[in-house]
């Protein structure tokens, strides 16, 4: 089983200021990686797939990079609607899929 | 407008069963493989079950197996997770997904099921 590990547990950010959320596997999931953000109360969103590729609607403020086992994302100026926690989750090797323990952005 | 919207979250003794149902809307439910995920209460995600769009392939996590069988109705545009032998462990909101080549890009709104006596 791939084990997603993200850092940090939880980012303090200043609203316009960048975020940078890591996510690291035990194994190579090539490009095979996406990224959701969960507010309080609602289902996760996908916001990243195929590690780099911006989902239906997603600002493009989001960015994902990275290939293997090192993943980011990066949210360039923080708004205050992307206060959340963030997922990552591989689909390369599976079942199961696995997510990542997730990154909570607050509000520094 | 793509919707999927499960149901049949409830309150349940340990050992005892339920079968929660989602309903899809706004694509073609047969092309498309469908993915149970669940949360325990302040957790993070678990994938639960798979089911491809015919309906020939599942899979299931090690934690589930043997207790919990997935099933779909193309003709309904429905997908089933019928529980059994619940445990506490398995108290968490359930979300009905749609997979596209296993990343999830539509969600439910989920639906709780505790167990507890």
């Amino acid at each position: 089983e791939i084990v997603m590990t993200q850092s940090p547990a939880t980012l303090s950010v200043s609203p316009g200021e960048r975020a940078t959320l890591s996510c690291r596997a035990s194994q190579s999931v090539s490009s095979n990686l996406a990224w959701y953000q969960q507010k309080p109360g609602q289902p996760p969103r996908l916001l990243i797939f195929d590690a780099s590729t911006r989902a239906t609607g997603i600002p493009v403020r989001f960015s994902g990079s990275g290939s293997g086992t090192e993943f980011t994302l990066t949210i360039s100026r923080l708004q205050s609607e992307d206060f959340a926690l963030y997922y990552c989750q591989q689909y390369n090797d599976w079942p199961p899929l696995t997510f990542g323990g997730g990154t909570k952005v607050e509000i520094k | 407008e793509v919707q999927v919207v499960e149901s049949g979250g409830d309150l349940v003794h340990p050992g005892g069963s339920l079968r929660l149902s989602c309903a899809a809307a706004g694509f073609t439910f047969s092309s498309y493989e469908m993915i149970w995920i669940r949360q325990a209460p302040g957790k993070g995600l678990e994938w639960v079950s798979y089911i491809s769009g015919t309906g020939t392939t599942i899979f299931y996590a090690d934690s589930v197996k043997g207790r919990f069988t997935i099933s779909r109705d193309n003709a309904k545009k429905s997908v089933f997770l019928q529980m059994n032998s619940l445990r506490a462990e398995d108290t968490a909101v359930y979300y009905c997904t749609r997979g596209t080549l296993r990343y999830l890009d539509y969600w439910g709104q989920g639906t709780l099921v505790t167990v507890s006596s």
